[in-house]
């Protein structure tokens, strides 16, 4: 049981945008830590997206962008392209486990 | 560029020990903290540990109970990470990564390609 909720799945055609929500708790995204965002593709190295709740590392087009607010925070991709296919990770840290926490991952889809 | 390469893994039985080793390049390793992730097959990704710059510093998730120790030789650019008294549950994908430092709260700037561990008797 992760300790942040995301949706098992979201999917959505070539250019429309998807949102990932991720909800926790007053220990952790509600105490105030920031939220990070990671996409995975099995088999490979996990790939910071966001950091910060809102800010992209060089790189990553900004078509991808987030958001915090109260104890959740939210991952948006518009444009959707075929390479956004993956899963995707939020990441913060829970001051009741005194450790970082993730997500318990979304599977994106391109239809 | 950051290369983070992992090794060490493989086929264990339960009770037994493995060290696993992360070779860094491409950026002083000496000024820069590192976790291990692990991924459980067909699970999510699980923090592990991590450790400061210069070692002084070692942080554990507790759900390990002080069966995993991580450590670092700044002079070989080498992360480890020793864990004893394998189980079943410790199976999946072990990656390395960069620690990223922000206002409120870490995060993991760069990762490694993850070596397999699996726990099997």
């Amino acid at each position: 049981q992760s300790v942040l909720t995301q949706p098992p799945s979201v999917s959505g055609a070539p250019g429309q945008r998807v949102s990932i929500s991720c909800t926790g708790s007053s220990s952790n995204i509600g105490a105030g830590y920031d939220v990070h965002w990671y996409q995975h593709l099995p088999g490979t190295a996990p790939k910071l997206l966001i950091y910060a709740n809102n800010n992209r590392p060089s790189g990553v087009p900004d078509r991808i962008s987030g958001s915090k607010s109260g104890t959740s925070a939210s991952l948006a991709i518009t444009g959707l392209q075929a390479e956004d296919e993956a899963d995707y990770y939020c990441q913060s840290f829970d001051s009741s486990l005194v450790g970082h926490v993730f997500g318990s991952g979304t599977k994106v889809t391109v239809l | 560029q950051v290369q983070l390469v992992e090794s060490g893994g493989g086929v264990v039985r339960p009770g037994t020990s493995l060290r696993l080793s992360c070779a860094a390049s491409g950026f002083t390793f000496k000024s820069y903290g590192m976790h291990w992730v692990r991924q459980a097959p067909g699970k999510g990704l699980e923090w592990v540990a991590l450790i400061w710059h210069d070692g002084s510093g070692q942080y554990y998730a507790a759900s390990l109970k002080g069966r995993f120790t991580i450590s670092r030789d700044n002079s070989k650019n080498t992360l480890y990470l020793q864990m004893n008294s394998l189980r079943a549950e410790d199976s999946g994908v072990y990656y390395c990564a960069r620690l990223g430092h922000g206002d409120n709260g870490d995060f993991f700037d760069s990762w490694g390609q993850g070596t397999q561990v699996s726990v099997s008797s």
